[in-house]
């Protein structure tokens, strides 16, 4: 159980053109969604919160207009990274809780490499 | 602000030997800490969680302690092997909020 999936797993774009991630919660009903970034040799930072049926919640300094987050399902979120620029370049990971599992702890995904030129 | 620190960016063990590492964290009262696992490219892997109130919590060879008033926990991995080779990373919090994590650990178990 607790499987996390997103896709896609690497995308490489054009600076000025929008990417959709998507994760999805496999084998359970996800009441939260989180979005995390990570930089080369950083550790993860956490992006925005989402609730199934509610509006994200960003961290400071995350621009929400920038970074469209969606869940609108138990099993799946997205985030949507608008007019992307190669600052925006990194690695996307999602988590999950919720259902029957222990909620107290996240499951994440396997991650999106993403790559601005 | 909140700030997490991991002992060392790398630390190299040999093979059988218990391999321990070290989370501390100020300015931060968590409920919960937990550890992953982050292979290189990969999300990470829940390992472990332990609660303000819980002093030890074990799981195969895996042992985590947390002392709050320290403010430290140990994650401690017993008998090495080198699969378990792989960036550890700590975090605090959890329940309905995201997670603060640390830069990480990377362990190193030589044959």
């Amino acid at each position: 159980g607790a499987v996390v999936s997103q896709h896609p797993s690497w995308v490489i774009c054009k600076s000025g053109t929008s990417v959709k991630i998507e994760c999805r919660s496999l084998d359970f009903q996800a009441t939260t969604m989180f979005w995390y970034r990570q930089f080369p040799k950083q550790s993860l930072m956490l992006m925005a919160t989402s609730n199934e049926g509610s509006k994200a919640t960003y961290e400071q300094g995350v621009e929400k207009d920038k970074f469209l987050i969606n869940h609108a399902s138990l099993t799946l979120s997205t985030l949507t990274v608008t007019s992307a620029h190669p600052e925006d370049s990194s690695f996307y990971i999602c988590s999950a809780r919720g259902g029957t599992l222990s909620t107290d702890t996240q499951y994440f995904g396997p991650g999106t490499r993403l790559t601005v030129l | 602000s909140q700030k997490i620190e991991q002992n060392s960016e790398a630390l190299n063990i040999q093979e059988g030997k218990t391999a321990t590492l070290t989370c501390n964290y100020t300015n931060y009262s968590p409920a919960y800490l937990q550890w992953y696992r982050q292979d290189p490219g990969r999300g990470p892997v829940f390992l472990l969680l332990i609660r303000e109130n819980e002093k030890e919590k074990r799981k195969e060879r895996l042992k985590v302690t947390f002392d709050t008033t320290l403010k430290q926990s140990l994650f401690h991995i017993t008998a090495s092997q080198p699969a378990d080779s792989a960036t550890y990373l700590c975090a605090l919090g959890g329940g309905a909020d995201g997670l603060t994590f640390g830069k990480g650990t990377h362990l190193i178990i030589q044959p």
